[in-house]
């Protein structure tokens, strides 16, 4: 069974560009998660969807980012315009409700 | 925002030996997990424990919980090389849904 899969897995963009990070989740799973992780630190959330629904996106800076679910399955995430302090590995997770699936993540270098 | 502290920051040790770290959080849970996460890659989840639960194993792993201090270690006994990586708590809180938080993690040496 495929694990979550991310694309692309690094992305070298420069700043004011936009950026769209894709996520397939594992199949059946109804929670799906998007981190943000600094280089040394733990992963930071960003927004976590129950099916279609955006049911925590408090973290989510809304000015420049933005999520989606369609049809409750895979998910995008933009920044528009990206900044050099978005540079970051992005991560997303699924789960049926305990444990957390995590994908490899997308790194993300802002020049 | 993030509940998890952990302790130590970095840890080395030599093969063999016993590896101990630890996690303290701030409002009541509902679970506690750890996950490891080798160089360049995702997390892997290790082992959960629930709030009613005070300890439990999974081969090399064994996790404590204290609810009365709010805290949670993860010893990993006779280490190898291959458990070269760093280590998160996370937690789920009753006041706040599902979601899942980490803590900053603990990067862990074994040298061979």
């Amino acid at each position: 069974e495929a694990g979550v899969v991310q694309s692309p897995r690094y992305k070298i963009i420069e700043k004011k560009q936009p950026v769209a990070f894709w996520c397939n989740p594992i199949s059946g799973h109804n929670t799906l998660y998007w981190y943000r992780q600094n280089l040394g630190q733990g992963p930071e959330l960003l927004i976590r969807y129950e099916n279609e629904e955006a049911v925590d996106d408090s973290q989510l800076p809304k000015d420049r980012f933005s999520a989606e679910r369609l049809k409750g399955v895979d998910s995008t995430l933009k920044i528009q315009p990206a900044e050099l302090g978005d540079s970051a590995v992005y991560l997303c997770a699924s789960s049926l409700g305990t444990e957390a699936f995590f994908g490899q993540g997308t790194r993300l270098t802002v020049v | 925002s993030q509940q998890g502290e952990e302790d130590p920051q970095a840890l080395s040790i030599q093969e063999g030996e016993n590896a101990t770290m630890n996690c303290s959080y701030k409002t009541s849970i509902n679970n506690l997990q750890w996950y490891r996460q080798n160089s360049g890659r995702g997390l892997v989840h290790l082992i959960l424990i629930r709030s009613n639960e005070r300890e439990k194993h999974s081969g090399r792993l064994r996790v404590t919980l204290d609810t009365s201090k709010k805290s949670s270690s993860l010893l990993i006994t006779a280490s190898r090389a291959a458990d070269t990586a760093s280590y998160f708590c996370a937690t789920v809180h009753y006041n706040q849904g599902g979601k899942l938080i980490f803590g900053q993690g603990t990067e862990l040496s074994v040298k061979p």
